[in-house]
């Protein structure tokens, strides 16, 4: 089983358009996060949520609003792409706040064009 | 100055040599160390963690020295499959992951 799923894989789509991509995780965990990998390789924390209250908000445009139903789900809902949006975004959770082992989703590739 | 700062790489070399990479980070109050390791196209996985007495893993050493702000790795005996990106990575309490930009290993045969 897949310790933590997010779907989808592949996201293609236009300027303007809204998406979301969506995380769950199967470990029992409290804390989950988005990160985003740009082009360059760097991975960048942009949310993180404990026990469904957001912790973490890394100075990351309002057009990105995550939300997290229950404390083994947090998606992520993107208004308006921009060509810059174009991203490998990663949900990851771990047991307590990033003083353990984080595990991470096999990562959407957004591309905005 | 950068959070988490490593060599970028490439380091390129042959099946069995020793390979160090380094990191060096910014924050003093950080107190959670580790390496991942990130294969192409692939998810961050855990490595190891960090300790300050210095850990081994088979055959992978890690060191941290917290008056430096530095942290090694050190892959000994280096098999094709350590081809990867290494990502240094410091945390303190309350707050996410800090990654480094990662150190690209290509091992060849």
């Amino acid at each position: 089983d897949t310790a933590v799923s997010q779907t989808p894989k592949y996201l293609v789509t236009q300027m303007g358009n809204d998406k979301s991509i969506k995380c769950e995780q199967n470990l029992g965990h409290d804390t989950m996060y988005w990160y985003k990998q740009d082009s360059k390789k760097f991975l960048k924390i942009m949310f993180s949520y404990n026990n469904k209250e957001l912790i973490i908000n890394e100075t990351v445009p309002n057009r990105f609003s995550p939300k997290s139903p229950d404390k083994a789900h947090l998606n992520l809902h993107i208004n308006s792409l921009e060509l810059g949006d174009s991203a490998v975004y990663f949900c990851a959770s771990s047991q307590v706040l990033m003083n353990t082992e984080a595990f991470f989703g096999q990562g959407t590739r957004l591309t905005v064009v | 100055r950068k959070e988490v700062e490593q060599d970028p790489g490439p380091f390129n070399v042959p099946e069995g040599a020793t390979v160090a990479f380094n990191c060096t980070y910014s924050n003093s109050a950080s107190q959670s160390f580790f390496w991942y390791r990130q294969d192409c196209r692939k998810e961050p996985k855990l490595l190891m963690s960090v300790y300050s007495s210095g850990n081994e893993d088979g055959r992978f050493t890690a060191q941290l020295n917290r008056a430096s702000q530095y942290i090694s790795l050190l892959i000994r005996d280096s098999k094709l499959s350590d081809s990867a990106t290494y990502l240094c990575v410091v945390n303190k309490a309350g707050t996410a992951l800090i990654f480094g930009k990662g150190t690209t290993l290509s091992v060849s045969s």
